[in-house]
């Protein structure tokens, strides 16, 4: 069964907080990992590329946990403009040939004042 | 710059009704896709394309038909619209097969079906 599971927020920060988000795949065979940012009546852009090593770009994070089917992402020092929805994105290989990407419901941050 | 472009951000159609919903690519990808994404249920695959004149069916197919006559467009249709179709529709394109291209989205284009 493909299911990605996200926290289910929303979180409220005040600015200059970290925050972490969480999220877990179901299926092992998972080959690429991805975290999208949404903004309010957006459409949905590609913030950063998970990497079993970790990566980080700037103040975000991201960590990927293989055998845990885990994946997360750490903003430092929030600002305004991170308010967004945070979507955790699996990539799958489907057994027909192809591979499709799976949606979680998404995490939405808001940084406050 | 990638664009992705929906013919229509905003549409009202009647139950019942054919509705046509046009989706154009710039980047010459060989993939797109159509998502419906709605409160509490996040985005789900509706229909998607590897290649011209090819078509497979996502997670919810139900009630959608789609046509690729051509690499750059891809078009969602609803034969007979019904009130639970009633959505934001996102077209989304990307270069390769492999998965681990980034997926292009259009602005999306929200459909009430009264």
């Amino acid at each position: 069964r493909k299911e990605v599971e996200q926290d289910p927020g929303p979180f409220n920060v005040p600015e200059g907080a970290t925050v972490a988000f969480n999220c877990t795949y179901s299926n092992s065979a998972s080959q690429s990992f991805f975290w999208y940012r949404q903004d309010c009546r957006k459409e949905p852009k590609l913030l950063m590329s998970v990497y079993s090593s970790g990566n980080e770009d700037g103040r975000f994070t991201a960590q990927l946990n293989r055998a845990s089917q885990y994946i997360s992402l750490l903003i430092r020092d929030s600002k305004l403009s991170d308010s967004a929805t945070y979507l955790c994105v699996v990539n799958m290989f489907s057994g027909a040939g192809s591979y499709q990407l799976t949606f979680g419901k998404g995490t939405k941050l808001s940084v406050i004042p | 710059d990638v664009k992705v472009t929906q013919s229509s951000r905003y549409l009202v159609k009647r139950t019942g009704e054919k509705v046509f919903l046009e989706c154009v690519q710039d980047m010459d990808h060989e993939n797109m896709f159509w998502y419906r994404q709605d409160p509490g249920l996040g985005l789900r695959l509706i229909y998607f394309s590897y290649d011209v004149k090819m078509k497979e069916k996502g997670d919810i197919p139900e009630g959608y038909s789609v046509s690729r006559e051509k690499k750059e467009r891809f078009s969602l249709i609803l034969e007979s619209a019904s009130t639970n179709q009633t959505s934001m529709y996102l077209c989304a394109s990307s270069l390769s097969t492999s998965g681990s291209r980034e997926l292009f989205f259009g602005e999306g284009s929200r459909l009430t079906v009264l």
